[in-house]
């Protein structure tokens, strides 16, 4: 079957830096999202991996290890804003996007 | 520009009653997507449709139906709707399969 596993919940001070750890198993891949929802929201997408290697997009990055199946997503200088959900999904071999429940960020002060 | 736009926001159902989500989008995406969101569940993938005229399963599609007689319309019907279908429906399109998903708002739908 197809997996996605992704914490369930992190908590992190303001200003500080965090990283959230997304493990795979799919039939194929074709590369891997990176999406934000605050409570009550859409998901709105934050970044795209399909080769190794780590993409930095201002305070955001996520890194991708094809053959580990992982990805992670960095946030530096945490701002009360990400207060958010992150959600990882992995696009299979049918091109079909694969969601990871979401890991709940809770910003402290 | 206004993007993707679902309607209705919300709304409560009586089981047994049919009802259809309405999904449109100004982008000329060619692909779009229905998805329900519940908590611990993720987003599961109800039914697609990669281009106009064509429409597919997901992970979830039993109770479901859509049709995709357009680029910009892409509706969801419940035909008679069962309290397990109280849920957080999005609406997604991109321009391809493989390119980033962009969700509506969602519709908040409870089926009592």
């Amino acid at each position: 079957g197809q997996n996605i596993d992704q914490p369930t919940e992190m908590t992190a001070t303001e200003g500080a830096i965090v990283q959230i750890n997304c493990t795979y198993q799919t039939s194929g891949f074709n590369g891997l999202f990176w999406y934000q929802q605050h409570a009550g929201e859409a998901p709105t997408f934050l970044s795209y991996n399909v080769l190794d290697g780590l993409e930095e997009k201002g305070r955001f990055s996520s890194f991708l290890s094809r053959s580990k199946g992982y990805s992670y997503l960095l946030l530096k200088e945490l701002q009360m804003k990400d207060s958010a959900s992150y959600l990882c999904a992995v696009t299979d071999s049918n091109y079909q996007l694969i969601w990871g429940a979401g890991t709940k960020l809770i910003i402290k002060p | 520009t206004a993007g993707i736009t679902q309607a209705p926001t919300s709304q409560i159902l009586a089981a047994g009653r049919s009802m259809t989500l309405r999904c449109t989008q100004d982008m000329r995406h060619n692909a779009m997507y229905w998805y329900r969101q519940d908590l611990g569940l993720g987003l599961r993938l109800i039914h697609y449709s990669n281009t106009a005229g064509t429409t597919g399963k997901g992970e979830v599609p039993d109770g479901y139906s859509v049709s995709r007689a357009n680029t910009d319309d892409f509706p969801l019907t419940l035909a008679s709707a069962v309290p397990s279908q109280t849920s957080v429906y999005f609406c997604a399109s991109s321009d391809s399969p493989s390119n980033e998903q962009f969700f509506g708002p969602g519709t908040r739908l409870t089926v009592l």
